[in-house]
């Protein structure tokens, strides 16, 4: 398994600012992503951070709104741009090695839970 | 559209009690499905991941099934404790096969 730490574990911002989390991981890993998770709902995926290159992103998130870099195999950021109260959510990392059989679980970090005001 | 239902209404059960836990899908053919516990203010942590030509698999005090013609999967902890009181989210691996998606999880409680 691997140990994932994210920061800030939470914060308060207002609208119109923007805030970088970071995520690191404790040893090299193939794939990670980037959630979302707002008050009472489930997991979202907002994208594939790609190291080297330009993340993945899902239906309905955009690079403009959350740059994601990931320059190493243990580290990548997510940066939620010109925040409103929408934003208001938990934003989870998540590893995974693509290996062989049984390999294909996902750790998550402890997530950021971030309230714009 | 890919769908996951999960029960949307909590779990209360007795201290020894089995809890059993109910995950549906629908315009999936997925290659395998995950349940994951996730307790408040933390992040999902996995518990069970089982194949799509594995019928049912154990972990400790956890069992789970997947039948693939009923698109359904039954997730089991035996003798449960108030320590299992969490929610249990079920999850799919999404089109491009690596990121997952979930469903909204469902909320356990085990009283003493």
């Amino acid at each position: 398994s691997a140990v994932i730490s994210q920061k800030p574990s939470r914060d308060i911002c207002q609208r119109g600012t923007s805030l970088t989390i970071q995520c690191q991981v404790d040893s090299q890993v193939t794939m990670m992503f980037w959630y979302r998770q707002q008050p009472g709902q489930s997991l979202t995926l907002i994208a594939t951070a790609n190291q080297g290159s330009e993340a993945t992103y899902e239906s309905g998130f955009v690079i403009d709104k959350f740059p994601i870099s990931r320059p190493n195999l243990t580290f990548s950021t997510l940066t939620v741009s010109n925040m409103s109260p929408e934003d208001s959510s938990i934003y989870l990392c998540s590893v995974m090695n693509r290996g062989g059989r049984g390999t294909d679980t996902q750790y998550f970090g402890p997530g950021t839970r971030l309230t714009v005001l | 559209s890919q769908k996951i239902e999960q029960n949307s209404e909590a779990l209360n059960i007795q201290e020894g009690k089995t809890a059993t836990l109910t995950c549906n899908y629908t315009n999936y053919s997925p290659a395998y499905l995950q349940w994951y516990r996730q307790d408040p203010g933390r992040g999902p942590v996995f518990l069970l991941l089982i194949r799509e030509n594995e019928k049912e698999k154990r972990k400790e005090r956890l069992k789970v099934t997947f039948d693939t013609t009923l698109k359904q999967s039954l997730f089991h902890i035996t003798a449960s404790q108030p320590a299992d009181s969490a929610t249990y989210l079920c999850a799919l691996d999404m089109y491009s096969g690596y990121a997952l998606n979930f469903g909204k999880g469902t909320s356990l409680l085990v009283t003493p």
